[in-house]
Formats: structure tokens, C-alpha cells, sequence
């Protein structure tokens, strides 16, 4: 069974200051794992996501997340978010079949001016 | 639009009731999941098809719940006998087993039914 454990419910941080979402995983297979956003009245969005090759990941809108497989841990930074970035984050993993996806209770990120 | 699209968004019902929702995967997906999403918490798996067949269904689904994918295209998820713990955001999801597809097996949301029991 896989399990992920988003540490911090909440993370309030000022507009272009860095800031850092935890995650961590538990499986006994091989995982993909996977950033989703959902902004305010929106549905869930792919944000990045590990499959195979690179340990470090990137989306279009600068953030970044590191597959460590020997700390279990999948965290997505970014080193300047902006006021667009409020959002809620959730961290995801499934097996290589993908038949389903275990997601994260997610983090709210709350950007201040 | 070429999105996953779901009806109703909102569905508010009394305790006892039965609903049904509907999803219209992306054209040619061939997996269809759906997910149950309460307040504070991320989505919950519930159940997946390929095509017209039922894969895999979680624990969550009591035996009140009910999903069909007849033709392989559009799912509906039924819910009877409503209870207000069933109170949540049904998400539906599709995506493309299909070799060479650059987005395999990554999974495309809809924007969810808010179902309220009374």
C-alpha cells in the first residue's frame, strides 16, 4: 500500500520570498509521483510530476520538486512565488500501472504582499 | 472545450435520496476514474474503468454506491439511499494508456459535483 504525508496544512509566506512544500511518501513498489494545484473555484491541475530519468523535476511557472528516494521525500520549492501562486498543493504517488493516484491531505499556500 | 466535464456542479439533496452524477471523459481516453473529496482532505480514489470495464474499486465504495461506464465514453456515479457523511466533491478524472502519448497514464481533472445531504 503507498501512503503521502504532507507535513504543513498551511504555509503563509511573502510575495517573492522562497518557500518549500514537504512531502513524503511510503511505498513497497516502484512510484510516480506527482504535484497537483488547484486554485480557488478551479478544478485539479497537473503542476510536475516523476516518472523515470532525472531526480529533479520542473513546471512552467518555476517551481521545482526532487525525487529522494532514499529520504522517501518528493518537495516542491520555488525561489519567488508570486500573489498568482495561492493555491492549494497536493502531492500525489501511484504505482508504475497508475491505476490510481493516492494523494496527500494538501498544502494551502497563502502568499502575503 | 475539450476538458473532462462533469453535471450537475452542485447537487444539494435530502437524507435518503438517491443521485446520479455523470462524466464526459476527454475524447479517446480510455480510463476514467472518479475520486471523493471532503473539506481539508485530498481526493480519495473510489473506482476506475478501461473502457467499458470496472477495474478496481475501493473500500470506499459501500454497496449505496454504484459507477458504469456502458459504452466506454461518458461514466455515471450513483449514489443511494444518501446519507449527510456522503456530503463531498466528487471529482472525475480521464487518461490515455496509448503508447507514444507523451501524457500517459497522467490523469486530466474535472471540475467536480459539490453534493450537499440535508
Amino acid at each position: 500500500a503507498q501512503s503521502v504525508t504532507q507535513l504543513d496544512s498551511q504555509v503563509p509566506v511573502f510575495e517573492e520570498a522562497p518557500v518549500e512544500l514537504r512531502c513524503n511518501y511510503s511505498s513497497s513498489v516502484s512510484v510516480y509521483l506527482f504535484w497537483y494545484v488547484q486554485y480557488p473555484n478551479q478544478g485539479l491541475q497537473l503542476l510536475l510530476k516523476y516518472l523515470s530519468g532525472s531526480t529533479l523535476v520542473e513546471s512552467i511557472n518555476g517551481f521545482e520538486a526532487e525525487f529522494n528516494k532514499s529520504q522517501t521525500s518528493f518537495h516542491l520549492r520555488k525561489p519567488s512565488v508570486h500573489i498568482s501562486d495561492t493555491a492549494e498543493y497536493f502531492c500525489a504517488v501511484s504505482d508504475s500501472s497508475a491505476s490510481k493516484i493516492i494523494f496527500g491531505s494538501g498544502t494551502r499556500l497563502s502568499i502575503r504582499p | 472545450d475539450t476538458g473532462v466535464s462533469q453535471d450537475p456542479r452542485h447537487k444539494i439533496t435530502k437524507r435518503g435520496q438517491n443521485v446520479t452524477f455523470r462524466c464526459d471523459p476527454i475524447s479517446e481516453h480510455n480510463r476514467l476514474y472518479w475520486y471523493r473529496q471532503t473539506l481539508g482532505q485530498g481526493p480519495e480514489f473510489l473506482t476506475y474503468f478501461q473502457n467499458e470495464a470496472q477495474l478496481e474499486k475501493s473500500r470506499l465504495l459501500s454497496d449505496r454506491f454504484s459507477a458504469e461506464r456502458p459504452k466506454g465514453s461518458f461514466s455515471t456515479l450513483e449514489i443511494q439511499r444518501t446519507e449527510q457523511g456522503d456530503s463531498a466533491m466528487y471529482l472525475c478524472a480521464s487518461s490515455s494508456t496509448l503508447a507514444g502519448r507523451t501524457s500517459y497514464n497522467e490523469q486530466f481533472f474535472g471540475p467536480g459535483t459539490r453534493l450537499t445531504v440535508l
